[in-house]
């Protein structure tokens, strides 16, 4: 158990709609990371948070966006879904900050498995 | 820009002998490097990791592995298979700044009877 939950963890929606995924950090994890992970796939970046801001970003269009809240749990936000956007979404903490030095441990949920139809 | 190539996607082997999972990196600098386990429908979970240290890392459930910065390699490898190994292995690189941690298309693990 990594103590990062993420919800729903199964979820349905059609072609266009929007969806909002959760992640609950671990307790004194200020970093937390979304990851895409299509089936037979590694995870792609799609973006990091720090302390509520956005800290670097991967190949994503921005139909793609994200939150940090104080407390430092995270949404992932995608609009306008496409069939492409099926995967398992991976949520992923860490107690590192922004910058040099911050190459420790993530510390995965177990993810939500998005399917649009 | 980092990459990581994992030469094999599925390794089979019988229970009790040797493991090896390949694993090749491409990084402008430094690396940290990553093994990461991930069983049938759970998250990702840490083998060990690689930090500019000792080259030869030991992590869990008896795995190592051993950067070669001269042949850009950090390969997986394990004595004895055990049936509890079978899973998704993925070979991981990051820069400095760790915000993008770069996964490989990873390696299926099967372990025979």
């Amino acid at each position: 158990e990594t103590g990062v939950t993420q919800s729903p963890t199964h979820l349905i929606k059609t072609r266009g709609q929007q969806v909002t995924l959760r992640c609950s950090s671990q307790s004194g994890h200020n970093t937390v990371s979304w990851y895409q992970q299509a089936l037979g796939q590694g995870p792609q970046f799609i973006f990091q948070y720090y302390r509520e801001e956005e800290n670097g970003r991967g190949n994503f269009p921005p139909r793609f966006s994200g939150l940090q809240f104080p407390n430092y749990s995270s949404e992932l936000n995608v609009n306008a879904l496409e069939l492409d956007d099926s995967a398992l979404y991976l949520c992923a903490t860490s107690p590192g900050g922004r910058g040099r030095g911050n190459t420790g441990e993530l510390f995965f949920g177990e993810g939500s498995r998005l399917t649009v139809l | 820009a980092q990459s990581v190539t994992q030469l094999d996607s599925h390794v089979s082997v019988s229970e009790g002998t040797p493991v090896l999972l390949r694993c090749n990196y491409s990084s402008s600098y430094s690396p940290s490097l990553f093994w990461y386990v991930q069983h049938p429908n759970k998250g990702l979970q840490l083998l060990l990791k690689y930090t500019s240290a000792a080259t030869l890392v030991k992590g869990i459930n008896g795995f190592e592995a051993e950067f070669k910065k001269s042949e850009t390699s950090f390969h997986l490898t394990k004595p004895s298979a055990h049936m509890s190994d079978a899973a998704e292995y993925f070979c991981v690189v990051t820069d400095n700044y760790g915000q993008n941690f770069v996964f490989g298309p990873g390696t299926r693990l099967s372990v025979l009877p």
